[in-house]
């Protein structure tokens, strides 16, 4: 199966405080790609970064990171210093190829309350 | 450059009633996709289409149909309207996966009463 897990449902953090989105994956593609979407409260989906599984190094983008680590499936996102504006629901998505075509394949989502 | 422009943005319909969700794109997009999102159950695929002329079913088709005669356009129809059908729907579309994430469309808010 195909899939993609975020155990967090919601966490809830005060501001300043570091924070871990977790998200493991399951694919039988050997070539395939993630993928992390913001959707802050006026419900729009926000794309904050792709990755592809050919490129295991991690990314920081200002206060944001992610660790890929095909060993454990896992790509995981971190945000440094919270802040209020962060406060969002975050998805990781699965790029999943079937019979030449592709669909994205989305996990339920962690809910991230930042309170001041 | 518009981007994914989704249309409307919120709708009322009563059981039974049918109507098209319209989705557009001005990016030259080949793969745009329909998806729903329901709480707790993050957002499933529809429908998609890797071009003009080509439609295949995601995860969850049943009561609704797609058509892509043209690059720009990927309506999503809802042929008998019911209660289930109650969600947020959104577009989105993409290049090759070699040339960047996915756009998405703000969303509509659909409920079936």
């Amino acid at each position: 199966a195909q899939k993609v897990t975020q155990a967090q449902t919601e966490i809830s953090v005060v501001e300043k405080e570091d924070v871990t989105l977790d998200c493991v994956y399951e694919t039988r593609d050997t070539t395939y790609y993630l993928f992390w979407y913001k959707q802050p409260p006026s419900g729009e989906l926000v794309f904050l970064i792709r990755r592809n599984s050919f490129d295991e190094q991690n990314e920081i983008s200002g206060r944001y990171s992610w660790n890929f680590q095909k060993s454990t499936s896992s790509f995981n996102f971190t945000i440094t210093a919270s802040q209020v504006v962060d406060s969002a629901v975050y998805f990781c998505a699965l790029r999943m190829t079937q019979g030449g075509s592709e669909k994205l394949v989305f996990g339920k989502g962690t809910k991230l309350t930042v309170n001041p | 450059n518009a981007g994914v422009t989704q249309t409307p943005k919120f709708q009322v319909l009563k059981t039974g009633q049918s109507m098209t969700l319209q989705c557009a794109q001005d990016m030259n997009h080949e793969y745009m996709s329909w998806y729903r999102q329901d709480p707790g159950m993050g957002l499933r695929l529809i429908h998609y289409s890797v071009g003009a002329g080509i439609t295949d079913q995601g995860e969850v088709p049943n009561g609704y149909n797609v058509s892509r005669s043209t690059t720009e356009d990927f309506p999503l129809r809802l042929l008998s309207a019911a209660p289930s059908q109650t969600s947020v729907y959104f577009c989105a579309s993409s290049y090759s996966i070699n040339r960047g994430g996915y756009t998405f469309g703000s969303g509509t808010r659909l409920t079936v009463v």
